[in-house]
């Protein structure tokens, strides 16, 4: 069966640390991966995107990701964590004409 | 980039009452659209899968008299929730995608609270 898991359902870190948010997935095909981050009352935003090629991902606000077919991954990471980084944070697997799979999420905590 | 809007950003109703939810797709023809149900603190759930001029496939456990689908146009799918009830409230999301990309737009999402 298709799915999407985040084994972390908050996390806590201090500005300035790093951060890594885990994302494991079982998909039959070639997966397609997203990670989208959704602050309170808010719709989603894309982070990123892996399709092919390169394994290593850049998005946007500072944020990569790294595809890991053997170990059926996909790890968000960050640097540096700014306070603005607190919201929820949601791995998916899916395509354009074919239903994403969305984890369970991981609520991000930044303490000052 | 492409962009999906849904109005209303969000809709307050008697219980007993219907709600209709639309989602555009404004710069891009969507071939196909999806409606997420998004409960407090927890991740997305597919509703149903809508493709342009055909009939809704809807997820196991979603009740597709309740949660009227139409797929009119490939800029425009509306949801209506009939016969609202509390426990309907929840945030909806649209989100649309055509055929030659390999990601879904969403929407802002409508949060929709019934009393």
């Amino acid at each position: 069966a298709q799915s999407v898991t985040q084994p972390d359902i908050h996390i806590t870190v201090s500005e300035g640390a790093s951060l890594e948010l885990r994302c494991n997935y079982s998909y039959g095909a070639t997966p397609y991966l997203f990670w989208y981050v959704q602050s309170p009352g808010q719709g989603l935003q894309l982070l990123l995107k892996y399709f092919s090629g390169d394994t290593l991902v850049q998005g946007i606000k500072g944020f990569e990701a790294e595809f890991k077919r053997s170990q059926s991954s996909f790890n968000l990471r960050k640097p540096s964590v700014h306070w603005s980084d607190a919201a929820e944070y949601f791995c998916a697997v899916g395509s354009g004409t074919y239903k994403y799979i969305f984890g369970t999420g991981t609520r991000l905590k930044v303490l000052a | 980039g492409a962009v999906v809007s849904q109005h209303p950003s969000w809709v307050i109703c008697k219980s007993g009452t219907s709600v209709k939810i639309e989602c555009r797709s404004l710069d891009f023809q969507a071939t196909t659209m999806f409606w997420y149900r998004q409960f407090p603190k927890q991740s997305l759930m597919l509703m149903a899968t809508s493709n342009e001029g055909s009939k809704a496939t809807y997820e196991q456990g979603v009740e597709k008299d309740k949660f009227l689908i139409n797929h009119a146009s490939l800029t425009l799918s509306t949801l209506t929730v009939t016969s609202a009830h509390p426990e309907d409230s929840s945030f909806y999301i649209c989100s649309a995608g055509e055929w030659d990309t390999d990601e879904q737009f969403f929407g802002p999402g409508t949060r929709l609270t019934v009393l």
